[in-house]
């Protein structure tokens, strides 16, 4: 049972590239989430969805985007790459409301 | 708006201690719920424990031990018996009842456990 997996682990851009980070979760699980983590600032919640079509802004959305296609699959697309998005990202999911939340390995991103 | 406080932002114990990490929150609900991560020095996330806004019970799971006081707004956490394996980042953890997919973190306290 893989849980949650992100990829790639480590990714270096140059501002203004763009890409997608990775999240597969094999738990069947309908909540996921995506969450930045920046020294002395915890974790924030960028985007999440309640499950497949359905997704929504947390507290730092701006300059990410997100799409839910199936259940598995919840992938965060950085447009143009800044470098106040160099951050450590996680992904979580959770079988529903009030339960524990399962987080990735996280994906270091640095943006030069 | 909810709000969690770790005002401990580093702890450092000798081994065999007893250690306790503060957590304050704020919320506005009635129906809410507390969680606990820890975050190794490997970097990733661990689930410690969930506890909804209707349980006060003080939970114990071997030497954690969690004692939660709705008329102070706090969720503590307690090591006893701290060893090495302890030492991460340690964070507290809010969400509405039935809207768990929003969680309000606090901003870590780290625990160092030297022998």
């Amino acid at each position: 049972n893989a849980g949650v997996t992100q990829t790639p682990k480590f990714q270096v851009l140059k501002t203004g590239q763009s890409m997608t980070l990775q999240c597969a979760q094999d738990m069947n699980h309908e909540y996921m989430s995506w969450y930045r983590q920046d020294p002395g600032m915890g974790l924030r919640l960028i985007h999440y969805s309640v499950g497949a079509g359905i997704t929504d802004q947390g507290e730092v959305p701006n300059g990410y985007n997100v799409s839910r296609s199936t259940t598995e699959d919840f992938p965060l697309r950085l447009l143009s790459a800044a470098p106040s998005q160099t951050s450590v990202y996680f992904c979580a999911s959770s079988p529903g409301p009030d339960y524990g939340y399962t987080f990735g390995s996280g994906t270091r991103l640095t943006v030069v | 708006a909810q709000k969690v406080t770790q005002a401990q932002t580093e702890i450092s114990v000798v081994e065999k201690e007893d250690v306790t990490l503060d957590c304050v929150y704020e919320t506005r609900d009635t129906t809410y719920y507390l969680f606990w991560y820890k975050q190794p020095p490997s970097g990733e996330l661990v689930f410690l424990i969930r506890r909804n806004s209707f349980d006060e019970q003080n939970e114990i799971s071997g030497r954690y031990s969690w004692n939660f006081q709705k008329s102070t707004s706090s969720f503590n956490f307690t090591i006893t018996a701290s060893q090495v394996v302890d030492s991460a980042v340690y964070f507290c953890a809010l969400s509405r009842g039935g809207t768990a997919s929003k969680l309000t973190f606090g901003t870590g306290t780290r625990l160092q456990v030297t022998l």
